[in-house]
């Protein structure tokens, strides 16, 4: 199948700092990600969709200027947590759908992002 | 709000068939029905995927009604690896469909 990857996969940083998480499709272009929030023992929360060339789509409740989303490429979305504080601490993951021609439509997901503000 | 309900665990015997039942009642026509688990502390990993027919590969079946508005994923023969969050979901098979997740299915396989 088609691999996502996510850097880095665990991050600790201090309140107020700004962390950057970045999500790559290796082997296919991605013009849509998809990314995530999950809490221990929760399911996956949708935060934002984020679109190559343009703005990113965020959920309601959401905050755009806390998670800064850009898409600059066809295989490249980063997630900033600006300002981060303890509540910001979390499992983030993305995901690219494989579709179009030869796709059929699936998720994958990167290997997820832990962070860790204290 | 998630499209799709699932039973909060299930247990299976190693070596047995788990079955894993997924309500989807308001599914769209254009939406397929994805399976994915998830491993603790891990992303999320693609079993299978359906429209409306049955469909099976390596890893599992799918069985899909034929109102589809429900669906089951077949382990055939679960092995202790198979311990994880099965998660069921809807979407349409284009790049903008958005994905929902439920709570999933806690499938824990015993010795």
């Amino acid at each position: 199948g088609a691999v996502v990857s996510q850097h880095p996969s665990r991050v600790i940083c201090k309140s107020g700092t700004s962390v950057k998480i970045e999500c790559r499709s290796l082997d296919f272009q991605a013009t849509t990600m998809f990314w995530y929030r999950q809490f221990p023992k929760k399911s996956l929360m949708l935060m934002a969709t984020s679109n190559e060339g343009s703005k990113a789509t965020y959920e309601q409740g959401v905050e755009k200027d806390k998670f800064l989303i850009n898409h600059a490429s066809l295989t490249l979305s980063t997630l900033t947590v600006t300002s981060a504080h303890p509540e910001d601490s979390s499992f983030y993951i993305c995901s690219a759908p494989v579709s179009g021609a030869g796709g059929t439509g699936e998720l994958f997901f990167g290997e997820g992002s832990r962070l860790t503000v204290l | 709000d998630a499209k799709t309900t699932q039973p909060t665990s299930m247990d299976c015997a190693e070596g047995r068939a788990a079955n894993l039942p997924c309500n989807h009642s308001t599914i769209s026509g254009n939406e397929y029905v994805y399976w994915y688990r998830q491993i603790h502390s891990q992303g999320p990993q693609y079993i299978i995927h359906g429209l409306k027919n049955n469909e099976t590969n390596e890893m599992a079946s799918l069985i899909i009604t034929e109102d589809r508005k429900s669906s089951t994923l077949i382990l055939p023969h679960a092995t202790l690896r198979d311990t994880a969050v099965y998660y069921c979901i809807v979407r349409p098979n284009t790049n903008a469909g958005k994905s929902t997740f439920g709570d999933g299915t806690t499938l824990t396989v015993k010795p």
